[in-house]
């Protein structure tokens, strides 16, 4: 079956910085992928997406991820982090392209320090 | 673009209440619609999802239900909280057979606290 894991619950970088959130999945097939940002108290917003292709995708607000195959992982990064992407993150992946269903990790809290 | 109303943004209830939450989507019709829970620390999970009117699917045995009296109308229910029903519920829409060309659309959520 698959399944999203996503390592880290918390992660605090400080302004400027570079952000790497990981992200790895279980699928048996080519596996269509996403990253998605919540802000507090919101719903979610799609920030990219791989579903094949390029491996390296970019996404909005600066951000990119790279499909590894071989490393079953789709890493969300960012060169230089800001204030306001102070967020959680979630990775997903497709479940069944007919329907739309996607699993979700558990989810990426980022604080971002001044 | 499609924008999704949910509405209460809170709502407090007592173990043994009812509950009925109402998603609404604009700006699309025949979407597929869903219910995901956002319980704290727990991600996201798939409640509910429906393809078209009156066609629901559980992706997980619960107590709550749900239903689609309208195109783009999605309701979620329960005869009688529990505790464990506490979470942050948030409806999503995304174009019909998009085969996820279309990204989810999600509503604001609803933040429900069975006390």
């Amino acid at each position: 079956a698959q399944s999203v894991t996503q390592p880290d619950i918390h992660i605090t970088v400080s302004e400027g910085a570079s952000l790497e959130l990981r992200c790895n999945y279980s699928y048996g097939a080519t596996p269509y992928l996403f990253w998605y940002v919540q802000s507090p108290g919101q719903g979610l917003q799609l920030l990219l997406k791989y579903f094949s292709g390029d491996t390296l995708v970019q996404g909005i607000k600066g951000f990119e991820a790279e499909f590894k195959r071989s490393q079953s992982s789709f890493n969300l990064r960012k060169p230089s982090v800001h204030w306001s992407d102070a967020a959680e993150y979630f990775c997903a992946v497709g479940k069944e392209s007919n329907t739309g269903k996607l699993i979700f990790g558990q989810g990426t809290t980022l604080q971002v320090k001044p | 673009s499609q924008t999704i109303h949910q509405w209460p943004a809170t709502l407090v209830q007592p173990v043994g209440s009812p509950l009925s939450l109402e998603c609404t989507v604009e700006g699309t019709s025949n979407p597929n619609l869903y219910w995901y829970r956002q319980a704290a620390g727990r991600g996201l999970q798939l409640l509910f999802y429906s393809v078209g009117i009156g066609q629901i699917s559980s992706e997980v045995p619960q107590n709550l239900s749900a239903s689609r009296p309208q195109d783009r109308q999605f309701i979620l229910s329960s005869k009688k909280l529990l505790l464990s029903d506490s979470g942050f519920y948030l409806c999503a829409s995304t174009r019909t057979g998009s085969s996820y060309n279309s990204p989810l659309h999600f509503g604001n959520g609803t933040r429900l606290t069975v006390t």
